[in-house]
């Protein structure tokens, strides 16, 4: 089954760029979700990537999916401190994407 | 739109109670999932609903734990005779039929003493 693994921690200075890195093991994933979870909140879906796309931007997100190498990657340019959160990545467990697997989370810490 | 709603926020259990979440669809969505995140940890797929039907229970533990989503209403996981091992933040997530962008809801905060 699908493992996603993510690095647990990345602090940044503000209007510094934040790139927050996610592998997966499984390649059957229709689209890769990045999701932000603000302490004791719920988790408000940021952005998603069709699997067949090598990249995707919206505003100050950027999204690289590497194929080959089961890497996946979210960008913040000009963090603020508003970003910081916890930011998981999500494959799905099968090919109709009904069933997420996320990774533990990356704690950004942005400092001004 | 109202987003997705669960309800309560936090709930509190003694060892042996049973615990009832309940979880309102965006409108629109006919498909519920819930999700249990222990503390530290990523979110754990348990079930996925649609209306009346049980599609996908492969992440729900054997026993104790019950989940529906009738023709009216929210939908509503169940968990019987709580341990300690059941404090967790269980979230819900709706989607609409066709689409899997799921929403998730605040969550529910369950804790068990």
């Amino acid at each position: 089954g699908e493992d996603v693994e993510q690095s647990l921690f990345l602090s940044v200075r503000e209007g510094d760029s934040s790139v927050i890195n996610c592998t997966y093991t499984d390649s059957s994933s229709t689209y890769l979700y990045w999701y932000k979870q603000e302490p004791g909140a719920g988790l408000q879906l940021l952005t998603y990537i069709f699997s067949n796309m090598d990249m995707k931007q919206d505003q100050r997100l950027t999204v690289l999916l590497n194929k080959k190498d089961k890497h996946l990657s979210l960008r913040i340019a000009d963090t603020q401190t508003g970003d910081s959160a916890i930011y998981f990545c999500a494959g799905s467990a099968n090919q109709a994407g009904t069933a997420l697997i996320f990774g533990k989370g990356t704690t950004l810490s942005v400092s001004s | 739109n109202a987003g997705v709603m669960q309800n309560p926020r936090h709930l509190v259990r003694r060892r042996g109670q049973e615990a009832r979440l309940r979880c309102s669809p965006m409108k629109g969505h006919s498909h519920v999932y819930w999700y249990r995140q222990l503390p530290e940890e990523g979110l754990k797929f348990m079930v996925y609903l649609q209306k009346e039907n049980i599609i996908d229970e492969s992440g729900m533990p054997k026993e104790r734990f019950s989940a529906e989503f009738p023709k009216e209403g929210p939908s509503i996981l169940r968990i019987q005779q709580v341990v300690r091992g059941d404090s967790a933040a269980y979230f819900c997530a709706s989607s609409p039929p066709g689409k899997t962008e799921a929403f998730f809801g605040q969550g529910t905060r369950l804790t068990v003493v």
